[in-house]
């Protein structure tokens, strides 16, 4: 158990719709990174957060969003849902001593499956 | 660039020796890193390598870094039924947050 929670774990839902993902971080962690793994794209960064404000972005479609909220929990908003947005999504925490070791924390992921 | 790139299969006996080849491109990359999958479950961080070293051991895992050649090398010596898992390099800029990861490599062991 990595300590980073995911909910929900699988999400079905149709094309056009809207889903939101969310992620506790490790108890600790103030960094929370989102990442897309489908079968042909790989593991694909989206966007990182620090203590609430935006860090680093990645290939992160406009129709997708993303905050961290006070709590440090965060929320990953993707909209106007296509079939090609099915995948696993991953959110990953990172300790205070980031810089140092690189390590990220990741959930178990939430399986979207976009009919 | 940031690309990282990796087989995405490899198929070894029980008890042999595993080695999962990488190569990147971003030849700023200070930290390169082997995360591993397990079926249904997310990314653990096996190991990492700092760009100014060439070698680091860990029980039965050996990192080769050419950073020459910018190519990372996982070896993993008698290669146990518990290894079956998905294999992901990744690299990381010391100015950067982020890191980069490969698309993995997904090793099978065979009785």
């Amino acid at each position: 158990d990595s300590g980073v929670t995911q909910t929900p774990k699988h999400l079905i839902t149709a094309t056009g719709q809207r889903v939101t993902l969310r992620c506790s971080p490790r108890s600790g962690d103030l960094s929370v990174y989102w990442y897309q793994q489908s079968l042909d794209q790989g593991l694909q960064f989206l966007i990182q957060y620090y203590n609430g404000e935006e860090r680093a972005k990645g290939n992160i479609l406009e129709r997708f969003s993303a905050q961290q909220f006070p709590d440090l929990h965060s929320e990953l908003n993707l909209s106007s849902l296509e079939l090609g947005d099915s995948a696993l999504y991953f959110c990953a925490s990172s300790p205070l001593d980031f810089l140092n070791t690189g390590e990220l924390f990741f959930g178990e992921g939430s399986r979207l499956t976009v009919l | 660039g940031e690309d990282v790139e990796q087989s995405l299969f490899l198929s070894v006996r029980e008890g042999d020796s595993s080695v999962i080849n990488c190569t990147y491109t971003d030849s700023s990359s200070t930290y390169l890193y082997w995360y591993k999958q397990e079926p249904g479950a997310g990314l653990q961080l096996l190991t990492y390598i700092f760009s100014n070293m060439d070698m680091k051991q860990d029980q039965r895992l050996t990192v080769l870094l050419n950073k020459k050649d910018k190519h990372l090398s996982l070896r993993i010596a008698d290669t146990q039924t518990g290894d079956s898992a998905i294999y992901f390099c990744a690299e990381r800029r010391s100015s950067a947050s982020k890191i980069i990861f490969g698309s993995g490599t997904r090793l099978s062991i065979r009785p």
